[in-house]
């Protein structure tokens, strides 16, 4: 199965700073990365994902990087605001399962005023 | 659209009992599945289906049965419960066998004494 580290576990930044989270995941025929933030008791919400034929994907302030031979992914945040603050999981999914992903064990973002 | 429903938002039990946390959606989804989020350990998928009649086990299937009778509705069965099965547990959803976008419900947490 599928394996994904995620670091750093914890990450405070500065207001209008950015924030970089990284993933690493095992199996090199997983094709699909999402990005999920996730609010003090709320629900996951996907903000980005990116599919492993391409190499960055950008929305406004945020931005994915994937590097296939490396196996690993980025999270990219710029001009943090205090609204940032969650916990940002990565997930992987497997090149050969059903729509299942393996997620990393998270990420909390707390950005400081 | 209601999206993904969960239901109890909050339960707790003791050691022993049963009980079924209830999932629906709908959105027509053909893929629903189950995860279980404790701290510091990201989401860990218990059972998931790929569509109605069809379910399989994931990561942490153990202590846990599904069954899917239709489309919209994917419950996940607590045979005994422990104290090792509290946990927040989220239903997810995604729209087709070829899509990836998995949408979560607000989640069950629940606490085994």
């Amino acid at each position: 199965g599928e394996n994904v580290e995620q670091h750093p576990s914890t990450l405070s930044v500065q207001e209008g700073d950015s924030a970089v989270i990284k993933c690493t995941y095992s199996d090199s025929a997983s094709n699909y990365f999402p990005w999920y933030k996730q609010e003090l008791g709320k629900r996951p919400q996907l903000i980005i994902d990116i599919r492993s034929n391409v190499g960055e994907k950008k929305d406004q302030r945020i931005a994915v990087t994937l590097n296939k031979t490396a196996k690993h992914f980025s999270l990219h945040i710029t001009e943090t605001q205090p609204e940032d603050s969650a916990v940002y999981f990565c997930a992987a999914r497997w090149g050969g399962s059903a729509r299942q992903l393996t997620f990393g064990s998270g990420t909390q973002l707390t950005v400081l005023p | 659209n209601a999206g993904v429903t969960q239901t109890p938002k909050f339960q707790v039990l003791k050691t022993g009992q049963s009980m079924t946390l209830q999932c629906a959606q709908d959105m027509n989804h053909e893929y629903m599945s189950w995860y279980r989020q404790d701290p510091g350990m990201g989401l860990r998928l218990i059972h998931y289906s790929v569509g109605a009649g069809i379910t399989d086990q994931g990561e942490v299937p153990n202590g846990y049965n599904v069954s899917r009778s239709t489309t919209e509705d994917f419950p996940l069965r607590l045979l005994s419960a422990a104290p090792s099965q509290t946990s927040v547990y989220f239903c997810a959803s995604s729209l087709q066998i070829t899509t990836d976008t998995q949408y979560f419900g607000p989640g069950t947490r629940l606490t085994v004494l």
